[in-house]
Order: structure tokens, then sequence, then C-alpha cells
């Protein structure tokens, strides 16, 4: 099983560019989310989606837009990044919102310059 | 605002010792999870606890939920070098806000 896949797995990007993160699982999950990793803050969460056609705002939303158009694909945008949006992104998985486990991606590492 | 805190932040020792890290809250979390985190990868779920005052054991890594279900401990007896990374406790709020709050993590070095 490839559980669940993220591209690109690094990326640098110039003040003000655009780009789209992508997160692919095969495991019939309902539930998908997406995280940043920043040293000293831990994982925060910045979009999710509960079903296929929805998603929702997590803690640090603000520069980010998401889609789930398909239920096993979970897109995460930048429309101008920013280096504040220097991180290390991480999408998971869960088969219902019960809190019993989070299956993770290998993450993206993102630079913005 | 609900807080997970890990103990000790960093842990740095030689291979074959035992250790014991710590998640507190004061909060009461529904279930809480365990994860291991190694460089450029992203979390492995290692355990989910639900039950106050619950034990599971996963080979020599011995986890406890606490009765009143507000914090948690990871031993590992034996350590071995294979054991070194990024171990985060998750708690889960089953009530309004269903949302998963992490710590910040223990960062175990093992050395051979």
């Amino acid at each position: 099983n490839a559980g669940v896949t993220q591209t690109p797995k690094f990326r640098v990007l110039k003040t003000g560019q655009s780009m789209t993160l992508l997160c692919a699982q095969d495991m019939n999950h309902e539930y998908m989310y997406w995280y940043r990793q920043d040293p000293g803050m831990g994982l925060r969460l910045i979009h999710y989606s509960v079903g296929e056609g929805t998603t929702a705002k997590g803690e640090v939303p603000d520069g980010y837009n998401v889609s789930r158009l398909k239920k096993q694909n979970f897109l995460l945008g930048l429309e101008s990044a920013a280096p504040s949006q220097t991180s290390v992104y991480f999408c998971a998985s869960s088969y219902h919102g019960q809190g019993l486990g989070y299956t993770f991606g290998s993450g993206t590492r993102l630079t913005v310059v | 605002t609900q807080l997970l805190e890990q103990s000790p932040q960093f842990l740095s020792i030689q291979e074959g010792e035992n250790l014991t890290v710590y998640c507190n809250s004061s909060s009461v979390f529904s279930s809480l999870q365990w994860y291991r985190q190694e460089p450029g990868e992203g979390p492995v779920l290692l355990v989910t606890v639900v039950t106050g005052g619950e034990v599971k054991k996963l080979k020599r890594l011995t986890f406890q939920f606490g009765d009143a279900r507000k914090d948690s401990s990871l031993h590992i007896t034996a350590a071995q070098p294979g054991d070194t990374g990024l171990y985060l406790c998750a708690g889960f709020n089953a009530g309004n806000n269903r949302k998963l709050i992490w710590g910040l993590g223990t960062s175990l070095a093992v050395n051979p």
C-alpha cells in the first residue's frame, strides 16, 4: 500500500509565485488534513476536509487555499508565496474523525526566497 | 486553550538505557496518540490509548494513559539506536471542536 503520497518532495519558490501541493491517499479515508511543521511551533493545522467536496479552516489558514474534488486527493494552494510560508508541509488522512490515528505523508519542504 | 506539554524536550542516552517521556495537559482528552517522526519523514502512528489507566505495549515501548485522561507516558526499555527520533503526542477532543492537539515533541538520540 502506498498510503499517503505527497508531491513534490522539495520546492523553492520566489516571493509572489504560486504553486499547488498534491496529496493522494489510497486507503479510502474520509478525512484529510494539511499541516505545516516549523521549529518550536510544532504541527499546525492549515485546512482539513471531512469528505469529498468539503473543506474547512484550521488554525493557520491565511495565505492558503484547498480543494477536495475527489475523495482520494487533497490539494493545497499558495496563491502568492511569502517567506513566512517557508516550512515543511504534511498531508495526513484518517478513516473518520474519532481520533484513532492519522496516516501522514512524507512531507514537502518548501522554501520561499 | 488546550495545550499538551511534553518533557523532556531533548534526551540523549546510551544504547541499553531505559527512558520515560511525558505528555501532560490540564484538559481531559477522549483519546491520545503517540507518533514517532524520523528526519525527513512524516510522523508514524505508534499507538492510540482511549481508556483512563490503559497500558499498551509495543515490543520495548510501554504506553500509559492517565486515570483522569489528562496525561500519558511512554517508557522505552533497553533503548536502541533505531529508537532515535522525535516522539510526538496528540490528544483528541471528541467534544464540540473535535480537534487534535499536538505536543511539541521529545527529541530522542540513542547513541551506540
